[in-house]
This record gives structure tokens, sequence and C-alpha cells, in this order.
């Protein structure tokens, strides 16, 4: 069974800086691309980034302006979103998802709040 | 850039009823591309179609996609309890790869 289990949401000040963690299993994690995905209060999903299966290829939504980092470690399974320079407007929850041009497993989700 | 919008944004109907989703692009894409999420309150997105028309695994037959080019839909045949939550159309672009999502459409019980 395919498990994505996502941690290091928390409340940050304006300006700081968030790693996510988003832990795999249940599936062969080198042969699948992964993203990031979030979700403010009471609005839509939004698609913030995407990394290859191999990690040679990462992408962001143009938004982020280059504040996130995505990457993942083989070793543990584990994909990771480094989020800097944070703004009160990227407040919301934030979900791994697995897959390439659609995702077919999602976490249960972290909550990221930046307010001082 | 291409745009995704889904009408309409509230519908309301009866558990037995069908539902008529519309997803619509701001220019013709490829089929292949578009997946259908189901999002129920205090849950995680799901996975329901992709390809506009293939169901993902454990959906029941109850929904189907359709469509092409910029007009995709999502029906929901008989609409059990369960249902009534909130659906994405979400669009794979590859070059470079970019995945975008409609605003959604809530599906509650009237």
């Amino acid at each position: 069974e395919v498990q994505l289990v996502e941690s290091g949401g928390g409340l940050v000040q304006p300006g700081g800086s968030l790693r996510l963690s988003c832990a795999a299993s249940g599936f062969t994690f080198s042969n699948f691309a992964m993203s990031w995905v979030r979700q403010a209060p009471g609005k839509g999903l939004e698609w913030v980034s995407a990394i290859s299966g191999s990690g040679g290829g990462t992408h962001y939504a143009e938004s982020l302006k280059g504040r996130f980092t995505i990457s993942r470690d083989y070793s543990k399974n584990t994909l990771y979103l480094q989020m800097n320079s944070l703004r009160a407007e990227d407040t919301a929850v934030y979900y791994c998802a697995k897959g390439g041009s659609h995702f077919d497993n999602w976490g249960q989700g972290t909550l990221v709040t930046v307010s001082s | 850039e291409i745009v995704l919008t889904q009408s309409p944004g509230t519908l309301s109907l009866s558990p037995g009823e069908r539902a008529t989703l519309s997803c619509r692009a701001s220019q013709s894409v490829s089929s292949s591309y578009l997946a259908w999420y189901q999002q129920r309150p205090g849950q995680a997105p799901r996975l329901l179609i992709s390809d506009a028309s293939s169901r993902a695994t454990g959906i029941p037959d109850r929904f189907s996609g359709s469509g092409s080019g910029t007009d995709f839909t999502l029906t929901i045949s008989g609409l059990e309890p369960e249902d009534f939550a909130v659906y994405y159309c979400q669009l794979y672009g590859s070059s470079p790869p970019r995945y975008t999502f409609g605003q959604g459409t809530k599906l509650e019980i009237k």
C-alpha cells in the first residue's frame, strides 16, 4: 500500500524558513515523479513544485520566484520542500503527491502558518 | 498559460440524482493530461479520473469522465451520500512541466 506522510509544518514568522518532509513507502520511490501541492484555508488546490524520479529535473510554480527548493533522498525514501522568505500568503496545507501527469496518491497534508 | 474554468461553482442535488460537472480549458489541450479529483471535507484530494476518461483504481463506475479539446465533463450517475464533496479538474503541461487546477465545483446536498 502506498503511503505518503508529511511532516515539518508549523507556525513561522514572516521572512522565516521551514523544511517540509514527506516519507514515502509502498512503491519504488525512484521510479516516480513527486510534487508538492498546497491549499490555502478555504481555497482551491495550487501546484507548488515537482521533481523527476531521478531527481535530475525540478520545476516550480512561477509565483514562488525562487523561494522554495524541492529535493529527494533515495536512501530515506523522502521528499523535501525547503521554504525560505515565507510570506503570509504561503499559509496553507501542503500535500505531497505521487505521479507524473496526474497525482494518484496524496499524503494527509501538513499545515504551514506564516504569522507574527 | 492555460486556465481551467469549472462550472458550476456550486451544484445542489439530491442523492440518487445525476451530477454533471464541467471543466473548460482556455485553449485546446490533450485529453491524455486531464484528470479529476474529489476532496471531502478535512481530507486530501483523491484521484478519480485520469486521461480524461480512465477511472482510477477502486473508483466506482458511477463516476465517468469524457471530453476533448477544450471541454471536459465529470458525470456522477446515482449520487451517493459520500459523493457530496468538492471536485477539481487538473491539467498537466509538459514543456516545461506545469500542473494547473480548476477552481473547483462544490457538490452539495439539496
